[in-house]
C-alpha cells in the first residue's frame, strides 16, 4: 500500500523558515517523480514544485521560485520542502504527491505564516 | 499560464443519475510528442485529492469504472454514469503539459 506522511508544518512569521518531509513508502521511490500541492483555506489546489527521480531536475511556478527548494533523498525515501521567505499567502495545506500525474497524495500538512 | 475553465462550479445530482464535467483549456494541451497530459481529481469532504483520470481517459488505480473521461484539444469532459452517495466532493481537472502545471477551480457535485 501506498503511504506518503507529510510532517513539519507549524505556524510561522512571515520572512522566516520551514522545512516539511514526506516519509514515503510501499512503492520503489527512486523510480518515481515527485510533488508538493498546497491549498490554501477554503480554496483550489496550486502546484508548488516537482522533483524528477534523480533529483537533477527541479520545476517551480513563479509564486515560489527562489524562495522554494525541493529535494529528495532516495535512500531514505523521503521528500522535502524548503520554504524560505515565507509570505501570508503561502499559508496552506501542503501535500506531498507520488508521480508525474499526482497518482498518490499524503494527508497533508498546514502551514500557517502570520505574526 | 494555461487557464482551465471548468462548468458547472455546482453539480446537483440524485444517486443513480449520470452528470458531466466540463474542463476547457486557454490553450491547447496536446505537445509535440502526441500526448496530452490532463488528468482528473476527487477531494471528498475533509480528505486529500486522488486521482480518478490521468491522460485524458485513463482509469486511475482502483477507481469505478462509472468514471470516465474524454476530450482533446482544449476540451475535456469527465462523466459520472451513475452517482453514488461516496461520489461527493470537489472534482478538479490538472493540466501537465505546459508549465506551470495548472488546475481547474473546481467542480463541487452534491446531492439534489
Amino acid at each position: 500500500e501506498v503511504q506518503l506522511v507529510e510532517s513539519g508544518g507549524g505556524l510561522v512569521q512571515p520572512g522566516r523558515s520551514l522545512k516539511l518531509s514526506c516519509a514515503a513508502s510501499g512503492f520503489t521511490f527512486s523510480n518515481y517523480y515527485m510533488a508538493w500541492v498546497r491549498q490554501a483555506p477554503k480554496k483550489g489546489l496550486e502546484w508548488v514544485a516537482t522533483i524528477s527521480t534523480s533529483g537533477s531536475r527541479t520545476y517551480y511556478p513563479d509564486s515560489v521560485k527562489g524562495r522554494f527548494t525541493i529535494s529528495r533523498d532516495n535512500a531514505k525515501s523521503s521528500l522535502y520542502l524548503q520554504m524560505n521567505s515565507l509570505k501570508s499567502e503561502d499559508t496552506a495545506t501542503y501535500y506531498c504527491a507520488s508521480g508525474g500525474g499526482f497518482d498518490y497524495w499524503g494527508q497533508g500538512v498546514m502551514v500557517t505564516v502570520s505574526s | 499560464d494555461v487557464v482551465l475553465t471548468q462548468t458547472p462550479s455546482t453539480l446537483s445530482a440524485t444517486i443513480g443519475q449520470s452528470v458531466s464535467i466540463s474542463c476547457r483549456s486557454s490553450q491547447s494541451l496536446l505537445d509535440s510528442a502526441g500526448n496530452t497530459y490532463l488528468y482528473w481529481y476527487l477531494q471528498r469532504p475533509g480528505q486529500s485529492p486522488q486521482l480518478l483520470i490521468y491522460l485524458v481517459s485513463n482509469l486511475g488505480s482502483g477507481v469505478p469504472n462509472r468514471f470516465s473521461g474524454s476530450g482533446s484539444g482544449t476540451d475535456f469532459t469527465l462523466k459520472i454514469s451513475g452517482v453514488e452517495a461516496e461520489d461527493l466532493g470537489v472534482y478538479y481537472c490538472m493540466q501537465a503539459t505546459h508549465a506551470p502545471y495548472t488546475f481547474g477551480a473546481g467542480t463541487k457535485l452534491e446531492l439534489k
